[in-house]
């Protein structure tokens, strides 16, 4: 089967860091996708990893480990627009079929 | 450019009733559709997925089914609505993998009375 983890929820101050975890067992892989999806909303692409290492894009990162079967997700400089849930969704097809986790729910609070 | 449609954006329909929810897709030819499910507090499930005109897999049994009569269009549909049908209802398309992963329809929130 499938498994997905990461925490169900996560509180920071509006300009930290918040690292967000996730770990996979899947029956393949094919490359790791974060979404951010804000409450009543589909879900909006964040960052792609498909090799080891860490991909940047602006206040946000994100890093894979497929050795591990981990990834994180790293949001800097917290605004409070970011208070969203953050799904961790691995491609087990090399076509398209992508299994999702639950989701963490960030809270920035002032 | 690509878009995705999808509508109704909100439903409440009474258990035993049809359901029928659609997806277009506008700006790309023979793409791979999709339609997941996410329930309260849930992550998103695959429901169905299309890798053409009708051409449908199914990833999980239940009174819910799918059809694609043309290119770039999904449907998907219940003959009789359960209560545990409740949920939001996503549409994707597949884009360019690295570039994106799936684009989503806007969703449609399900309340089954």
């Amino acid at each position: 089967g499938q498994n997905i983890d990461q925490p169900t929820e996560m509180t920071a101050t509006e300009g930290a860091i918040v690292q967000i975890n996730c770990t996979y067992q899947t029956s393949g892989f094919n490359g790791l996708f974060w979404y951010q999806q804000h409450a009543g909303e589909a879900p909006t692409f964040l960052s792609y990893n498909v090799l080891d290492g860490l991909e940047e894009k602006g206040r946000f990162s994100s890093f894979l480990s497929r050795s591990k079967g981990y990834s994180y997700l790293l949001l800097k400089e917290l605004q409070m627009k970011d208070s969203a849930s953050y799904l961790c969704a691995v491609l087990t097809d090399s076509w398209g079929k992508l299994q999702f986790g639950a989701g963490t729910q960030v809270v920035v609070t002032p | 450019s690509q878009t995705i449609h999808q509508w109704p954006a909100t439903l409440v329909q009474p258990v035993g009733s049809p359901l029928s929810l659609e997806c277009t897709v506008e700006g790309t030819s023979n793409p791979n559709l999709y339609w997941y499910r996410q329930a309260a507090g849930r992550g998103l499930q695959l429901l169905f997925y299309s890798v053409g005109i009708g051409q449908i897999s199914s990833e999980v049994p239940q009174n819910l089914s799918a059809s694609r009569p043309q290119d770039r269009q999904f449907i998907l549909s219940s003959k009789k609505l359960l209560l545990s049908d409740s949920g939001f209802y996503l549409c994707a398309w597949e884009g360019l993998q690295g570039e994106g992963g799936y684009t989503f329809g806007s969703g449609t929130r399900l309340t089954v009375v």
